[in-house]
């Protein structure tokens, strides 16, 4: 089956560390995206490649950052300096183009020890 | 910088009713306007994407509207199922213009179907 694979499903932080969070497609996809929601919020825009070897900040880089060595992966690091990393974090990806809908993965859920 | 609300933020109606959901934006430079249904605890499915050029979209009882002029989209979805129940998200794709890939998201609206 064609799909986004995000693991691990539940992460927990201590203070002071860095976590890393994957995210794999096996749908041809060239763009790949990184949301956080916060309870009872929309998603938010932490990162966006549209192709390999290249990404962009989305609204709120601050604290995160990513790697996109391969077309199929595209894990996300939170870093120590995210002051406030509880939330669900969700991957998608998509075709390039407007016409394009993004397909998400299942979510991890970052908590804070 | 793109903004979206969606009212209302909660619904709830009886098994078998015609609903409305309702979006707006506040920057008419979208690529496209996508609708997505999430269940608890799970990621985002994608119900329907309507492109800039187009009025609507239609998938089986899900009818979704756009108006760039007046920066609203609507969901109508006819003949409610209890398995309609989930929380609905609309964005706008593409920001200021730039990048059709940027969604910026509402905050959705939880809908309960009751038998």
């Amino acid at each position: 089956d064609g799909g986004i694979t995000q693991s691990p499903k539940y992460l927990f932080r201590k203070e002071g560390q860095n976590v890393t969070l994957s995210c794999e497609q096996n749908l041809n996809h060239d763009a790949m995206y990184w949301y956080r929601q916060d309870p009872g919020q929309g998603l938010r825009l932490i990162y966006y490649s549209q192709i390999v070897n290249d990404f962009q900040k989305g609204d709120i880089a601050e604290g995160y950052s990513v790697s996109r060595e391969k077309k199929e992966s595209f894990p996300l690091t939170v870093t120590s300096a995210q002051k406030n990393p509880t939330a669900f974090y969700l991957c998608a990806s998509s075709d390039r183009g407007p016409t394009r809908p993004q397909h998400f993965g299942d979510g991890t859920r970052l908590s804070i020890l | 910088k793109q903004e979206v609300t969606q009212i209302p933020a909660a619904l709830s109606v009886p098994e078998g009713e015609n609903l409305v959901l309702n979006c707006s934006f506040t920057d008419s430079a979208i690529y496209n306007l996508q609708w997505f249904r999430q269940d608890p605890g799970k990621g985002l499915t994608s119900l329907l994407l309507i492109q800039s050029s187009q009025r609507e979209q239609t998938s089986g009882r899900l009818n979704a509207s756009l108006d760039k002029s007046s920066g609203r989209s609507t969901l109508y979805i006819a003949a409610s199922q209890p398995g309609d129940s989930a929380t609905y998200l609309c964005a706008g794709g593409g920001d200021g213009g730039t990048s059709y890939g940027k969604l910026t998201f509402g905050q959705g609206t939880i809908l309960t179907v009751h038998p």
